[in-house]
């Protein structure tokens, strides 16, 4: 079964709003991941926050992580119609073994 | 594009038959990852392989068996193989064990018919 779950399943958004996803998991973790994927392709990593940071970003992504809840959300600003894909977080444990979630499916409409 | 090389694209297979997917890991990375994607699913782990060993397996059966080289190429072996096999296989690529990022290849979409 999928250690995590991203909420929600499926965003329709006008190009330059702000796109949030959520991604619940439920054991202790080292790390998690956030990724994109395009039309069943492989899959890109965008970001990596470590269990003992609260925030980070990169560009125009904004990551946050709440452990005590065991949830993140990953925030993209200012949308662009090429960030229309599929968003995965992955909950990495131990031993480099990842863990991924249903993924949100983002359409950004131009 | 990452460096990770995939083959085939694609395949279409016969349930019961056997079947080799391929995996050409980026410069400099050690470890390999598969995972199995089902259609409008998250990407699974299968197992992991560090310097040629086993490193970790997922919830799969037997039948779903790997080699790394010792150029850390991998290959993915599946036996027997069933309808709910058909899915899109991706591997990994990664440096070490430290649970760092993983760049991934473009996958292989296997159909089992």
């Amino acid at each position: 079964s999928q250690q995590g779950e991203e909420d929600p399943q499926a965003l329709s958004i006008q190009e330059g709003e702000n796109a949030t996803m959520n991604c619940s998991y439920k054991t202790s973790i080292n790390n998690l991941q956030w990724y994109r994927q395009n039309s069943g392709r492989g899959l890109v990593h965008l970001i990596l926050i470590r269990s003992n940071e609260r925030e980070k970003h990169s560009g125009r992504l904004r990551v946050t992580l709440d452990t005590s809840k065991k949830s993140s959300s990953l925030l993209i600003t200012a949308s662009r119609a090429a960030d229309t894909a599929s968003y995965f977080c992955a909950t990495v444990r131990t031993g480099n073994q990842f863990y991924f979630g249903t993924g949100t499916s983002l359409t950004v409409i131009p | 594009e990452t460096g990770v090389t995939q083959s085939p694209t694609h395949l279409i297979k016969t349930r019961g038959q056997q079947v080799t997917l391929r995996c050409s890991s980026q410069s400099g990375h050690n470890t390999v990852s598969w995972y199995q994607q089902a259609l409008g699913q998250g990407p699974q782990f299968i197992f992991q392989y560090y310097r040629e060993e086993e490193n970790g397996r997922g919830n799969f059966p037997p039948r779903f068996s790997g080699l790394q080289f010792p150029n850390y190429s991998s290959e993915l072996n599946v036996n027997a193989l069933e309808l709910d096999d058909s899915a899109l296989y991706l591997c990994a690529s990664s440096e070490g064990t430290a649970p760092h990022e993983q760049y991934f290849g473009p996958g292989t979409r296997l159909t089992v018919t």
